[in-house]
């Protein structure tokens, strides 16, 4: 069955740092999402992806955040300057077409600031 | 804007105990429900859904009806396993599909033998 994959599974880094999580959704689907979980709280939408575009963002979703679809597989996102505040667990997920369709998520990348 | 208030846990019960975990919507138009059960230390899974009114969603056991009326989604089981132990969350997309998902705080139910 396809599924989602997520790597690193668990990245720890410095504050001020740049890091880019990676996402490999499943091959035939067209919208991709970034999700992020900060420990024992509520998952939290960030970012929506579509036909190589951001189709909505949170107000989390600042400056200092990117997504990227580089080479028709992989589905990227950036930190640029890490802040202890980053720390949590993101989820990548994706979805075909079709009304109340199925997300998909990955397993997560656990993001330790220190 | 869309919303989703669950019920609190933690949910403590004992095996073959009968469950219930409330889930209320605030959105405009017809949004799609779903529940996701967070196993520990795994990502998310699709545990059961309903796109309309009326819908029915089931799975291992588990159900949930879309009640416009009421504007809930509440999850049944009748009978819980040690193996249920885990989080659940409720929530939903926009009437348009392929939208963002907006979750509920979680539940996290423990089953004792």
């Amino acid at each position: 069955e396809p599924e989602v994959t997520q790597t690193p599974s668990h990245q720890v880094t410095q504050m001020g740092q740049e890091v880019i999580l990676r996402c490999v959704p499943i091959s035939n689907h067209l919208y991709f999402y970034w999700y992020r979980q900060i420990l024992g709280q509520k998952v939290e939408f960030l970012v929506s992806f579509y036909n190589n575009e951001i189709s909505e963002k949170s107000e989390i979703f600042d400056d200092q955040f990117s997504v990227e679809r580089p080479d028709g597989s992989n589905f990227t996102l950036k930190i640029r300057s890490t802040k202890l505040e980053d720390s949590a667990m993101y989820f990548c997920a994706s979805t075909g077409t079709g009304r109340g369709n199925e997300q998909f998520f990955g397993p997560g990348t656990r993001l330790t600031v220190l | 804007g869309n919303s989703v208030t669950q019920m609190e846990g933690p949910v403590t019960l004992s095996e073959e105990a009968f469950l219930t975990i409330n889930c209320t919507y605030t959105a405009t138009g017809y949004p799609s429900l779903f529940w996701y059960v967070q196993y520990p230390g795994e990502g998310l899974q699709l545990l059961l859904k309903a796109t309309k009114a009326d819908d029915k969603g089931s799975n291992k056991g588990f159900e949930a009806t879309y009640r416009k009326e009421t504007t809930s989604f509440h999850l049944e089981k009748g009978s819980v396993q040690v193996s249920d132990s885990a989080v659940y969350f409720c929530a939903l997309s926009s009437n348009f599909g392929n939208e963002k998902l907006t979750f509920g705080t979680g539940t996290r139910l423990t089953i004792i033998p």
